[in-house]
């Protein structure tokens, strides 16, 4: 059974940058039959899709959060990492690492718990 | 960008209740839809994928349907362990939400 484990600081000040660490057990992240994506929900509102990773490396990116976010896999501690730069107070959310199906209508079959990361000074 | 709208956005139901959920997307996506329950606290679950297939584990009084736009989740006798909020989800062109149902009593 696929384990997705979010870690990162929960307090990020604005303008600084957010970063979080998804560490998969159970599965590899180098698999060629799946890939990985990050996703954030703030407080009471939905869910909003921040990016992708193929085990390829190769990212896809929500374009309103482009500027700002990276995704990066790192195949020796079978980790997903997600950076999001100049924070403010509307990044405050749940942020969710979870791995995706390729399978044309792809969908995110395991999700990690989630880890709240508020942004205030 | 592909816009996602679900209708209702909440509902009161009672145990036994059938309730449908309607998902529309902003163009046609295929059957690349899939459906999420999600629990206060908790992360979203699959319910179905592709539009109408049951995720493993699922009970089968969830049922999907629909092709192009519009897409419906059905439960066929609401269950207690059923109240929770349901989101839709293309996978046509990159990802994007639905806004959300709440099912509630």
């Amino acid at each position: 059974q696929v384990q997705l484990q979010e870690s990162g600081p929960g307090l990020v000040k604005p303008s600084q940058t957010l970063s979080l660490t998804c560490t998969v057990s159970g599965g590899s992240v180098s698999s060629e039959s799946y890939y990985w994506s990050w996703i954030r929900q703030p407080a009471g509102k939905g869910l909003e899709w921040i990016g992708r990773i193929y085990h390829s490396g190769s990212t896809s990116y929500n374009p309103s959060l482009k500027s700002r976010v990276t995704i990066l896999l790192d195949t020796s501690k079978n980790q997903v990492s997600l950076t999001l730069s100049s924070v403010t107070a509307a990044d405050t959310a749940v942020y969710y690492c979870a791995r995706v199906l390729a399978l044309g209508a792809d969908y995110f079959d395991f999700w990690g718990q989630g880890t709240l990361v508020t942004v205030s000074s | 960008d592909i816009q996602m709208t679900q209708s209702p956005s909440s509902l009161s139901a009672s145990v036994g209740d059938r309730v449908t959920i309607t998902c529309r997307a902003s163009q046609s996506i295929n059957n690349y839809l899939n459906w999420y329950q999600q629990n206060p606290g908790k992360a979203p679950k699959l319910l179905i994928y592709a539009a109408s297939t049951l995720q493993s584990g699922v009970p089968s009084r969830f049922s999907g349907s629909g092709s192009g736009t519009d897409f419906t989740l059905t439960i066929s006798s609401l269950q207690p362990e059923d109240f929770a909020t349901y989101y839709c989800q293309q996978s046509y062109s990159q990802f994007t939400f639905g806004p959300g149902t709440k099912v509630d009593i």
